[in-house]
């Protein structure tokens, strides 16, 4: 199985700060990844697609970036509605795995 | 608007069956797969398997194989997320989520959850 090692796993931002999550897989998976976020409650909301596409309506505050085994989503201005737990997931062979989260608290 | 809508929060007894599901709308076309992920009690996301709607075809994480039931029913947009005999340890919340024929896994679309307590 791919192993997909994110860090921090959590980190304390302000609202307007730039923040970066880097997310690195066990062995090459290409692009073959997405970022999503979850907050208690409501339904994940997918961000990033192959590493670097945003999923239509996610505002251009996200932005990912990565290739092979090393990948990053950043944040360019945190918002409030920001503070959540953010995963990668990769979708390049089953199966399918995750980072184990980055929580970005205020 | 695209919406993949889950059933209800359930509580079962050990032993006991259950069938999750999740229904789509917003898309007509059956050109989609559908994931089953575990989230256990703090943040570990487990992916379970996924189903393609148009054709039932199924891959179960090996983790799970055996243990549960994916299946789809295309005429209603919906898949299926089945126990024959639940266990304590089943306790979880358990979200599906879309991803497009041609990319299977990169999902685009997430349930709201479904949250499973098994107890005695």
């Amino acid at each position: 199985d791919i192993q997909l090692t994110q860090s921090p796993p959590s980190l304390s931002a302000s609202v307007g700060d730039r923040v970066t999550i880097t997310c690195r897989a066990s062995q090459g998976i290409s692009n073959n990844l997405i970022w999503f976020q979850l907050k208690p409650g409501k339904a994940p909301k997918s961000l990033i697609y192959a590493a670097s596409s945003l999923q239509s309506g996610v505002p251009s505050k996200f932005s990912g970036s990565g290739f092979g085994t090393d990948f990053t989503l950043t944040i360019s201005s945190l918002e409030p509605e920001d503070f959540a737990t953010y995963y990668c997931q990769q979708h390049n062979s089953y199966p399918l795995t995750f980072g184990g989260g980055t929580k970005v608290e205020i | 608007e695209v919406q993949l809508v889950q059933s209800g929060a359930e509580v079962k007894k050990p032993g006991e069956s259950l069938k999750i599901s999740c229904k789509g709308s917003g898309f007509s076309s059956v050109n989609y797969w559908i994931a089953w992920v575990r989230q256990l009690p703090g943040r570990d996301l487990e992916w379970m398997g996924i189903v393609y709607l148009g054709d039932s075809d199924t891959t179960y994480s090996p983790s799970f194989e055996g243990q549960v039931t994916i299946s789809a029913d295309k005429s209603i947009s919906t898949a299926y997320l089945q126990w024959g005999s639940l266990k304590a340890s089943d306790s979880a919340m358990y979200y599906c989520a879309r991803s497009p024929g041609y990319r299977s896994g990169s999902h685009d679309y997430w349930g709201q959850g479904t949250l499973v307590t098994v107890s005695s």
